[in-house]
């Protein structure tokens, strides 16, 4: 167990729609970082927050958001739903803003019908 | 734009043996992570090298990075079956625009 927790486990939802992602990280981890992982991409790194402001961001679709709050939790907010977004989505923590050791959480898996 | 290769893709081999799977980047790097993930799980972080000649062990794995060559390798002695898993490198580029970007990943299966 990392003590990176993420909610929900599993989603399923139809084209067009919208939805949450939920990341807790490691208590005292400044950082959280999301990622995609799915068969045709990969794993790839969408976006990243440090200590609620935006870091870094990589290959995050327009329709795609997030936001770190006060309290360090993360949200990813996927919205317009296309099959192809379907896939496994990993929330990370890292203690600083250059990611030494990150701790993954179990992952989002994500199934747009 | 940082890219990162690993080879090879999948791997099958016999318990007992030796193998390397090995990891380039395209441009300067000074932080070369590995993870492991077993099927349908999350990532677990292995080594983070940060420096040219880092070499790392735990257990049967030990991972070193040549920065020189833009190349780390990570290196199973005497592989055993619970060693099976996909095992991906991970690099970020030195012009600190944090992109961590991932190899394609090593499907290892290990035959008892």
């Amino acid at each position: 167990d990392s003590g990176v927790t993420q909610t929900p486990k599993h989603l399923i939802t139809a084209t067009g729609q919208r939805v949450t992602l939920r990341c807790s990280p490691r208590s005292g981890d400044l950082s959280v970082y999301w990622y995609q992982q799915s068969l045709d991409q990969g794993l790839q790194f969408l976006i990243q927050y440090y200590n609620g402001e935006e870091r870094a961001k990589g290959n995050i679709l327009e329709r795609f958001s997030a936001q770190q709050f006060p309290d360090l939790h993360s949200e990813l907010n996927l919205s317009s739903l296309e099959l192809g977004d379907s896939a496994l989505y990993f929330c990370a923590s890292s203690t600083q803003g250059l990611p030494y050791e990150q701790y993954f959480g179990p992952g989002t898996r994500l199934t747009v019908t | 734009e940082l890219k990162v290769e690993q080879n090879p893709l999948f791997l099958s081999m016999q318990e007992g043996k030796n193998y390397t799977i090995y990891c380039n980047y395209s441009t300067t790097s000074d932080r070369l992570y590995w993870y492991r993930q077993d099927p349908g799980k999350s990532l677990e972080s292995l080594f983070v090298l940060l420096s040219n000649g880092a070499v790392k062990q735990e257990g049967r794995l030990m991972a070193s990075l040549d920065t020189k060559a833009r190349l780390s390798t990570l290196h199973i002695t005497a592989a055993v079956h619970d060693l099976s898993a996909t095992y991906f490198c991970a690099a970020l580029p030195m012009n600190r625009d944090d992109k961590i970007i991932f190899g394609k990943g090593t499907r290892l299966h290990i035959l008892p």
